[in-house]
Order: C-alpha cells, then structure tokens, then sequence
C-alpha cells in the first residue's frame, strides 16, 4: 500500500544550525504538503508543492519536490527555538493523503 | 485559532465502553477528516467525509464508526475500547475534500485516555 517515509524520526541541533528532513514515498504523488506541529498542539499547514522538480521559500524554510515526485525535502538555515516541533509531510494521491511518520526537532539554546 | 472546534478536549474511559468525538468544520469547508495520533506516531488517517458522504477510508477499526451530520458537523463513535485506543484524536476540514490538494486545517483534538 502506499507510504510515506520520513528521515531522521528525531533530530537533534544547536541553535543556528541548519536541519533537513526528508520525505520519501513508494509511489508517484499529484502534490506534497508539509504540516508543523507544536509540541501539545495540532498540525498547522506550511506549504504545498504541486510541480515536479518545485522550490518553494518561506524565510528560513526551503522546500523542494522531486523531480520524480516521490520525494521531497524541507530545510530550515539557521534554526532557532521556535523552529521546535514535529514535521510532517503529507502526499496527494487520488483524493486521500498520506502523512508521512513525521521529523520531531529540537532546537537546544 | 483554525477555525476547527473539537470536543471533548479530554476524555477518559473504561475498556470496553463506548464514546463519541465531536467536530465542527470551519464555516464554509464541506469535507471532515479524522485521524489518530498515538504517542510519539505519525498521524494515521482513519476516515473522510465530504457534504454529509463518505469519501475515502483509511486504518479505521470496525469498532469505529464516523457520520457527518447535514450541518456538516461530525462524530466520531469508538466502541468496545481497550488500553490501545488511547491516543490524541485530530478532527481536520477542508473546503472541498474531493482533491488532495486541499490544505487541511486541524481542530486542537480529543485526547482519549482507556483505563
């Protein structure tokens, strides 16, 4: 069945270091989005990328799909505190979406 | 605030009993979605509903059961609990649901705690 994969399930950084999580899926996707959330609270959505070979920027965070579309990435240059929290990545297929495991990250002071 | 509204916020319960999660969409989102959230696990999709329908199904139990009301409001029935069904339960809508690009946004979840 399909999955979606994600690596590493936990990451570790000092503040102001850069931090990478990726997301990997068995089959093609129609589009990627990627959720944050805090910890005790819900999932917020970030972004979706829907080309093949797409880069999307928010300030800090850079997203990428592949080209592939089975993949994709989100970075975050220079984290700080308030970057801490698990993501998600979620790939479209048909009308359902796939959450992938998740990238819980903590940022030390 | 994501404009999704879920009670109760916690709950705690027997094994063996039956309960019910309630969601409220965002004004004007047609499509629901459920999911489970066990400790330290991803998300897992249990069910979907778009205008009162069922659209797509995902891990959901048969002891789980989940309606969508002609208010567009929906709940989520859990029956014949055990220790396992303790989880953080997401209640999520969209404008549509009929594409996975929707954005979903997340009501702040049932946590269900079976002793």
């Amino acid at each position: 069945g399909q999955q979606v994969m994600q690596i590493p399930q936990y990451q570790h950084v000092q503040e102001g270091e850069d931090f990478t999580t990726y997301c990997n899926s068995s089959t093609t996707l129609s589009n990627i989005q990627w959720y944050k959330q805090r910890p005790g609270g819900h999932p917020v959505f970030l972004i979706q990328l829907v080309k093949s070979g797409e880069v999307k920027k928010q300030k800090r965070l850079t997203f990428q799909f592949g080209e592939a579309k089975k993949n994709s990435s989100l970075h975050i240059t220079a984290t700080q505190t308030t970057d801490v929290g698990t993501y998600f990545c979620a790939g479209g297929r048909g009308n359902q979406f796939y959450f992938g495991t998740g990238t819980s990250l903590t940022v030390i002071p | 605030d994501s404009g999704v509204t879920q009670t109760p916020k916690h709950l705690i319960t027997a094994t063996g009993q039956r309960v019910t999660l309630r969601c409220s969409p965002r004004s004007g989102d047609l499509s629901v979605y459920w999911y489970q959230q066990s400790l330290d696990q991803g998300l897992q999709f249990l069910i979907q509903y778009y205008n009162g329908e069922e659209r797509a199904k995902g891990n959901i139990l048969e002891r789980f059961s989940a309606q969508q009301f002609p208010d567009l409001h929906s709940e989520l029935n859990l029956s014949s609990l055990e220790l396992g069904d303790s989880a953080l339960y997401f209640c999520a809508s969209s404008v549509t649901g009929g594409a996975s690009t929707d954005t979903q946004y997340f009501g702040p979840g049932t946590r269900l705690t079976v002793l």
